[in-house]
């Protein structure tokens, strides 16, 4: 199994350009997540999905938008990149099952920095 | 606001001392704790996780992390470090007021064992 890819793993981008990062998964779990990490913050949450067709805001979502319009894809995207965003980000995922809670699986993470 | 805390930021031992890492939530109710580590260049791998039962938890690799529900912390330990435990430290909640569905992380401790 490949578990949780990330694509692409690197990217640079100018202020002002638009880029959208791909989560997969291959373990139909319901929830997704797309995080966040940078030094001294941990990793905060920007959105995720509870299923197809559902999103919801986490704690940093400005300036993402995201979309999960089949099961195993959660896509990430940015309208218009600004140096803030400048970060490492990673998706997860996690499968729901009743009240009994699961662990999250993470992807490589998406090196992205905005020039 | 209720978050989850660690205070060690950064800690520097020597091969076969014993660690602790601190790691204190401030939900109320059932909690799901978990911890996790990443290694350099790496993603974020599950350590251990609590879930209800006995508030001593063994992990991978010979951590272990105890549940103290009065002092709403689940601290991470190790008897013995290796240098191979260099990596940075996470611990994570979900969070009962979003029905289980977020994942809430620390800001992490960078764990750095000198040979």
């Amino acid at each position: 199994n490949a578990g949780v890819t990330q694509t692409p793993k690197f990217r640079v981008l100018k202020t002002g350009q638009s880029m959208t990062l791909l989560c997969a998964q291959d373990m139909n779990h319901e929830y997704m997540y797309w995080y966040r990490q940078d030094p001294g913050m941990g990793l905060r949450l920007i959105h995720y999905s509870v299923g197809e067709g559902t999103t919801a805001k986490g704690e940093v979502p400005d300036g993402y938008n995201v979309s999960r319009l089949k099961k195993q894809n959660f896509l990430l995207g940015l309208e218009s990149a600004a140096p803030s965003q400048t970060s490492v980000y990673f998706c997860a995922s996690r499968q729901a099952r009743g009240t009994e809670n699961t662990e999250a699986f993470f992807g490589q993470g998406t090196r992205l920095t905005v020039v | 606001a209720q978050s989850v805390s660690q205070h060690n930021h950064h800690v520097i031992l020597s091969e076969a001392a014993s660690l602790e890492l601190g790691c204190n939530y401030s939900y109320g109710g059932t909690v799901n704790l978990f911890w996790y580590v990443q290694y350099p260049g790496q993603h974020l791998q599950l350590l251990l996780k609590y879930f209800s039962g006995d508030p001593l938890v063994k992990g991978i690799k010979g951590f272990e992390a105890e549940f103290i529900k009065s002092k709403f912390s689940f601290n991470l330990r190790k008897p013995s470090v290796q240098w191979s435990d260099t990596a940075e430290y996470f611990c994570a909640v979900n969070a009962p007021n979003t029905g289980f569905q977020k994942l809430v992380f620390g800001t992490g401790t960078r764990l750095l064992v000198s040979p």
